[in-house]
């Protein structure tokens, strides 16, 4: 079975220009978490959605992020402009939303990197 | 800021030895779970324990919960080279939904 599926696996950029980084959950879950990792920080949750639904963005760092859940199969985060602190892995994982007693799945990541 | 902080930050041990990491959260949990990453990859879903369990088991992984401590303890047996990966405990606090709260990891290193 195809696990999450996230692109591209690596972006490297100049500061200034958008990035759009994509997710495909696993088909029937209706729950996808976008996080972050760098050394510092360590993971951090971003936004997640429930049945499309935004629930809690309050991680998302500032108004130049934005996500999108259009429909159940794909998101998308978006950062723009985008600037070398961003730089970081960016993770999307998938879940069941039904109770609270669920694991996540996560994708293999984007490795991003603003010049 | 991070609800668990793992306990050691890194650890390394040889092949066949047992690997026991800590996790200590800060706030009342509905679960608990444990992933693991290898490099360059995602995390994979290693095991939940719910907050009325005090321990499960899952082949050479053992896990344990102390709620009044508001700690747990993954403990990896007959440890193997595959088993070269970060470790990360993760927790849905109550009155959060269905969010994981991800602690710092433990890097750990199982030499052949």
């Amino acid at each position: 079975d195809a696990g999450v599926i996230q692109s591209p696996r690596h972006e490297v950029t100049e500061m200034g220009q958008e990035v759009t980084l994509r997710c495909k959950p696993i088909s029937g879950h209706n729950s996808l978490f976008w996080y972050r990792q760098t050394m510092m920080r360590g993971l951090e949750l971003l936004i997640y959605f429930n049945n499309n639904v935004p629930i809690d963005d309050s991680g998302m760092p500032e108004d130049r992020f934005s996500a999108k859940m259009p429909n159940a199969s794909f998101s998308t985060l978006k950062i723009q402009p985008s600037e070398p602190r961003d730089s970081a892995v960016y993770f999307c994982a998938s879940s069941l939303v039904v109770g609270r007693n669920q694991p996540q799945h996560f994708g293999d990541g984007t490795r991003l990197s603003i010049l | 800021s991070q609800q668990g902080e793992e306990d050691p930050q890194a650890l390394s041990i040889q092949e066949g030895e047992n690997a026991t990491m800590n996790c200590s959260y800060k706030t009342s949990i509905n679960n608990l779970q444990w992933y693991r990453q290898n490099s360059g990859r995602g995390l994979v879903h290693l095991i939940l324990i719910r907050s009325n369990e005090r321990e499960k088991h899952s082949g050479r992984l053992r896990v344990t919960l102390d709620t009044s401590k508001k700690s747990s303890s993954l403990l990896i047996t007959a440890s193997r080279a595959a088993d070269t990966a970060s470790y990360f405990c993760a927790t849905i606090q109550n009155n959060a939904g269905n969010m994981l709260t991800f602690g710092g990891g433990t890097r750990l290193m199982v030499k052949p």
